[in-house]
């Protein structure tokens, strides 16, 4: 089984719809974050979590929210979808505490396309 | 804040060509650099990584990679590609600052490397 699992792997909306994205892990690490990727962009962070009770911005943040229901789940959420959303959407987790190197493990994505 | 760059968008090689994939960071003191490997339809996988030590690191895959501080680079290569690696490659640096910046990558824009048989 996957450590690292998202669901759904592919999504189709319309604007303004709200839209959820989960991610799951089994690996028991504290920090997860979200990324989204676009061709020619690399990926960029949306939000971070160090624990259930610390949620932090990323740097790309406007238009979404995430929830820390668990260690072991970071749900991401768009409130109103809009076109420019449309990307692959990436989990990961790493490993809290000294000598972890930061060094992340990432799902398998979801695509979502917003129409 | 720290930046990463890779110059080449896209690489064309032969099969069993050798291969260089470049990388140069922006960061002010000491980075934790890394290299990911992006095949269709998949996740981002770890190919190897640097923290301290020899600055020549050995990865997965037949994969290495050297740091040069004096030219802020961590450039990826292999001696012989095969076809199977065709994939995007990441690198990525993070940063040992304390506070909420600490456990955070950022990535470069990402190198896509088509293999010619």
């Amino acid at each position: 089984d996957a450590d690292v699992t998202q669901t759904p792997r592919n999504r189709i909306t319309k604007t303004g719809k709200r839209i959820m994205l989960e991610c799951s892990q089994t690996k028991g690490h504290d920090r997860m974050y979200w990324y989204r990727q676009d061709p020619g962009l690399g990926l960029r962070l949306i939000y971070y979590s160090f624990d259930v009770k610390d949620i932090n911005k990323g740097e790309i943040s406007d238009g979404y929210s995430v929830s820390r229901q668990a260690q072991a789940k970071f749900s991401l959420s768009l409130e109103s979808a809009i076109p420019n959303q449309t990307a692959l959407y990436f989990c990961a987790t790493s490993p809290f505490g000294t000598g972890n190197y930061n060094e992340q493990f990432f799902g398998p994505g979801t695509r979502l396309t917003v129409l | 804040a720290q930046s990463v760059t890779q110059p080449d968008i896209h690489i064309t090689v032969s099969e069993g060509a050798s291969l260089e994939l470049r990388c140069n960071y922006s960061y002010g003191a000491t980075p934790y650099l890394f290299w990911y490997v992006q095949s269709p339809g998949q996740g981002l996988q770890l190919l190897l990584k640097y923290f301290s030590g020899d600055t020549l690191v050995q990865g997965i895959k037949g994969f290495e990679a050297e740091f040069k501080r004096s030219q802020s680079s961590f450039n990826l290569r292999k001696p012989s590609v095969h076809w199977s690696d065709a994939a995007e490659y990441f690198c990525a640096v993070g940063t040992n600052a304390g506070g909420t910046s600490y456990g955070k990558l950022t990535f470069g824009q990402g190198t896509i490397l088509t293999v010619h048989p």
